[in-house]
């Protein structure tokens, strides 16, 4: 499977624990976005790494979220101390820039928090 | 004032119609915009990707963009049941695809 990869594809977590998701975007893509989607929701978008530099994050992102992609390759998103409001879908994209600016999504990681 | 507004729907429209989806955005900076389509419990699909003013066609998918009036649409022509799904609109502020922003999404049932 040459598509976006993400892991795990469900995680149900207790209040106050850390969560960690791992993507791994296509391979030569060199752009991976992160997006939160909740129900009846648009995806909310998080953060965006071009090769291994983090552009841009949102201001709606509290300091518990942290993201990395070391090397450029794949990437983690780590929530510290989650709250029930962090209860959503955590998408991963990956592009190719600059030829290319369509966004190709994983298959989401689900996130329940009790 | 949302930055990409879409109607929640449901639009239902009859197999074989056409199925009209609308967007607005507030970000005149925004160069680039896109349809994506959603299935329930997947994740998003582009359909149409476009950037300048007009219509760009794709089979049976139009998209009709319009920077003055800041209004994005979708046409759906011979909509099949199988394009029932919520379909995103998406803006972009470069032609990178840098930190789009998407609609809340409109849900299309299309009946048989």
């Amino acid at each position: 499977d040459t598509g976006v990869s993400q892991n795990p594809r469900h995680k149900i977590t207790k209040r106050g624990q850390n969560v960690t998701f791992r993507c791994d975007p296509i391979s030569e893509h060199n752009r991976l976005y992160w997006y939160r989607q909740t129900l009846g929701q648009g995806p909310e978008f998080l953060t965006y790494f071009q090769n291994e530099a983090q552009l841009e994050k949102s201001r709606l992102l509290s300091d518990r979220f942290s993201a990395e992609r070391p090397k450029g390759s794949f990437s983690t998103l780590e929530i510290q101390r989650t709250e029930q409001g962090d209860s959503a879908m955590y998408l991963c994209a990956s592009s190719f820039a600059p030829s290319t600016d369509t966004q190709y999504f994983g298959p989401g990681t689900r996130l329940t928090v009790l | 004032q949302k930055e990409v507004e879409q109607n929640s729907g449901p639009l239902s429209v009859p197999e074989g119609a056409i199925a009209s989806l609308n967007c607005t955005y507030s970000d005149r900076g925004s160069q680039s915009f896109f349809w994506y389509r959603q299935y329930s419990g997947k994740s998003p699909e582009l359909i149409m990707s476009i950037y300048s003013n007009g219509d760009k066609e794709d089979g049976r998918f139009t998209a009709q963009l319009n920077k003055a009036s800041q209004y994005v649409s979708l046409l759906i022509r011979d909509s099949q049941p199988s394009d029932s799904a919520t379909y995103l609109c998406a803006g972009s502020p470069n032609t990178g695809g840098f930190k789009t922003i998407f609609g809340a999404g409109t849900r299309l049932f299309v009946k048989a």
